[in-house]
């Protein structure tokens, strides 16, 4: 099945940096999100985008539809060890259920 | 906020035996439900889109009669993994949608359920 691009693949980086990861698609899609995965457990919905260009936040997260409607953003503030995590962009297109989710990017964080 | 549970977390089979997975919206109504698959380091991949009161929509590549798909209830799908083998081992994630039915209401995951298959 399709998935999204993720880069970057995974990230290692120290507390308290900001952390920037995107995703690209080749086609248009009407809603992005943003979820996070821990080991073991199913995704956690972080931001839901509805309109290109939108800017959200959510906390130290920042999260900004792209207005081509091929990619999105998410920017991590000031970054803590509970922070560590796989990162999931997943795309919507319209009058559809259906979430393709992109390759992931793993985060670690050093204290 | 939503919560949706899977039952069991774990389990382990022997290869050629059924194993059911059930997934339940617990404080909500959910007229649809998701399963998903995820190998080891890979992404979550849609299986099959599961309707309450009729049949489960499948994804290209995924075989209905070994995946089979109950949606009985508002509150409960099931995924039934047919005749294992060790290649179906992986984690089975569902997700149930919250809301009066419109594509853009908020999905909300389970916590997932580890197969291994001997």
């Amino acid at each position: 099945g399709q998935q999204l691009n993720q880069s970057p693949q995974s990230m290692f980086i120290q507390e308290g940096e900001d952390v920037s990861m995107n995703c690209t698609s080749s086609s248009i899609f009407n809603t992005w999100l943003w979820y996070k995965q821990e080991p073991g457990e199913g995704p956690v919905l972080l931001i839901a985008l509805y309109k290109a260009g939108e800017l959200t936040s959510n906390g130290r997260l920042t999260a900004q539809f792209g207005i081509t409607r091929k990619d999105s953003f998410l920017n991590i503030s000031a970054s803590i060890p509970s922070d560590v995590g796989i990162y999931f962009c997943a795309g919507q297109r319209s009058n559809t259920d259906k979430l393709i989710f992109g390759t992931g990017t793993r985060l670690q964080v050093f204290p | 906020g939503a919560v949706v549970s899977q039952h069991p977390s774990r389990v382990i089979c022997k290869s050629g035996t059924s194993v059911k997975i059930e997934c339940r919206s617990l404080d909500f109504q959910a007229t649809t439900m998701f399963w998903y698959r995820q190998f080891p380091k890979q992404s979550l991949m849609l299986m099959a889109t599961s309707n309450e009161g009729s049949k489960a929509t499948y994804e290209q590549g995924v075989e209905k009669d070994k995946f089979l798909i109950n949606h009985a209830s508002l509150t409960l799908s099931t995924l039934t993994v047919t005749s294992a083998h060790p290649e179906d081992s992986s984690f089975y994630i569902c997700s149930a949608r919250d809301g009066r039915g419109y594509s853009t209401d908020t999905q909300y995951f389970g916590p997932g359920t580890r197969l291994t298959v001997l």
